[in-house]
């Protein structure tokens, strides 16, 4: 049974640049969130998505977009990339959105900003 | 303020140690609370869930005071493989469920 899956792993991209980071949940979960986690911090929450729509956002500029597919994975889009963006981004899933199931974590995309 | 706050250490232990880590949080509508385990580079995984009563796995301990809103993880006969960041996360059911980490607290464990 996989487990959470995240691609890329790393990448480097130029300031004002796009980038777009993929994510497919575990097996039988039907809820997506994604998180950015800046050097020596904890995890921020970005958004969630469920039934293919955003249901919560965290404290983001509109910069920051996604989308869930009819399967279940998601994207996550920055556009205009700043150095301050530079951080692991973190996807999780879990069953239902807003309920008391368990969250897992993917090993993250490490994205850096020059 | 943030919503949840811990020490962010690092904390330097020799093997078979005991420490113990506290958090605090903002939040008191917040329903469930949790410990997680970051290694370098990784992703966060769960340690363990924490409960009003207490609860305890292995050489850890978890404790939660609500009317304080305080949260502490206790880790007796530390080991090197102990050696991660630890996160204090509580997850609010009327913010949708998201988790809202604190900073996270360096352990390091030493031979």
């Amino acid at each position: 049974d996989a487990g959470v899956t995240q691609s890329p792993t790393h990448l480097i991209k130029t300031r004002g640049q796009q980038v777009t980071l993929r994510c497919s949940p575990k097996s039988g979960h039907d809820t997506v969130s994604w998180y950015q986690q800046a050097l020596g911090q904890g995890p921020q929450f970005i958004f969630q998505y469920y039934e293919e729509e955003e249901r919560q956002r965290g404290n983001f500029p509109d910069r920051f977009s996604g989308h869930q597919f009819p399967n279940y994975s998601s994207e996550l889009n920055v556009n205009a990339l700043l150095l301050g963006d530079s951080a692991l981004y973190l996807c999780a899933s879990s069953y239902t959105e807003n309920s008391g199931n368990t969250i897992y974590f993917g090993e993250g995309s490490w994205l850096t900003v020059v | 303020r943030k919503e949840v706050e811990q020490d962010p250490g690092p904390f330097n232990v020799p093997e078979g140690a005991t420490v113990a880590f506290n958090c605090t949080y903002s939040n008191s509508a917040s329903q469930s609370f949790f410990w997680y385990r970051q290694d370098c580079r990784k992703e966060p995984k769960l340690l363990m869930s924490v409960y009003s009563s207490g609860n305890e796995d292995g050489r850890f301990t978890a404790q939660l005071n609500r009317a304080s809103q305080y949260i502490s993880l206790l880790i007796r006969d530390s080991k090197l493989s102990d050696s991660a960041t630890y996160l204090c996360v509580v997850r609010s059911y009327n913010q949708g469920g998201k988790l809202i980490f604190g900073q996270g607290t360096e352990l390091s464990v030493k031979p």
